[in-house]
């Protein structure tokens, strides 16, 4: 079935290293693709999305990139606080006749003060 | 605060109860979802509402069943669970099912003994 890959499953770096955080999906067709955050005790939440006509999105230390002919897309985080540490999960839209979301597996982001 | 709240927090039941997990969503949105979070698992998407009508049902076992009574509230009624079921219950919302950012809310911590 259509799936979401997502890598590494653990990342850990120094407090103001970059950070990059890399997906993979399966279906061609998927035209949307966001990024959630989730903090302990928390529900994720969006941090960014990109959607397919465009390559490049960038809010402030934040950047998704998308590469639709390999289909992979990349989270980036520049300048890395503390408080960057979460779990942060990519999803992919899945335009099926429900048009449901598939999330990766999620990855583990220490930020090492 | 997203706007999605979620009650109980945290639950705990036998094998033999019947208990209800409720979702409340304050931004008028259209589409609501259940998700179910395991340890080291992707999010699984369980059910989806769209304009209180059921649109997805993600071979969910019958001992879940979903009530959406309106666009606003969302309910798990939970009957005969098994201790695998234990896991974190996440509703979302998204003002259309059409690749729109879902909002999601804290969650519900189930523990089934």
């Amino acid at each position: 079935g259509e799936n979401v890959e997502q890598h590494p499953s653990t990342l850990s770096v120094q407090e103001g290293d970059s950070a990059v955080i890399k997906c993979t999906y399966s279906d061609s067709a998927s035209n949307y693709f966001p990024w959630y955050k989730q903090e302990l005790g928390k529900g994720p939440q969006l941090i960014i999305d990109i959607r397919s006509n465009v390559g490049e999105k960038k809010d402030q230390r934040i950047a998704v990139t998308l590469n639709k002919t390999a289909k992979h897309f990349s989270l980036h985080i520049t300048e890395t606080q503390p408080e960057d540490s979460a779990v942060y999960f990519c999803a992919s839209y899945m335009k099926t006749s429900y048009d449901k979301v598939i999330f990766g597996p999620g990855t583990s982001l220490s930020v090492i003060p | 605060e997203t706007g999605v709240t979620q009650t109980p927090r945290h639950l705990v039941m036998g094998m033999t109860n019947k208990k209800s997990l409720k979702c409340e969503q304050h931004l008028g949105h259209n589409a609501m979802y259940w998700y179910k979070q395991s340890a080291k698992k992707p999010l699984e998407l369980m059910f989806v509402y769209n304009f209180k009508e059921q649109t997805e049902n993600n071979s969910v076992p019958s001992r879940f069943s979903p009530e959406c009574p309106n666009s606003s509230h969302l309910f798990l009624h939970l009957h005969t669970l098994q201790p695998e079921d234990s896991a974190l219950y996440l509703c979302a919302s998204s003002q259309a099912i059409a690749g729109d950012t879902q909002y999601f809310g804290p969650g519900t911590r189930l523990t089934v003994l």
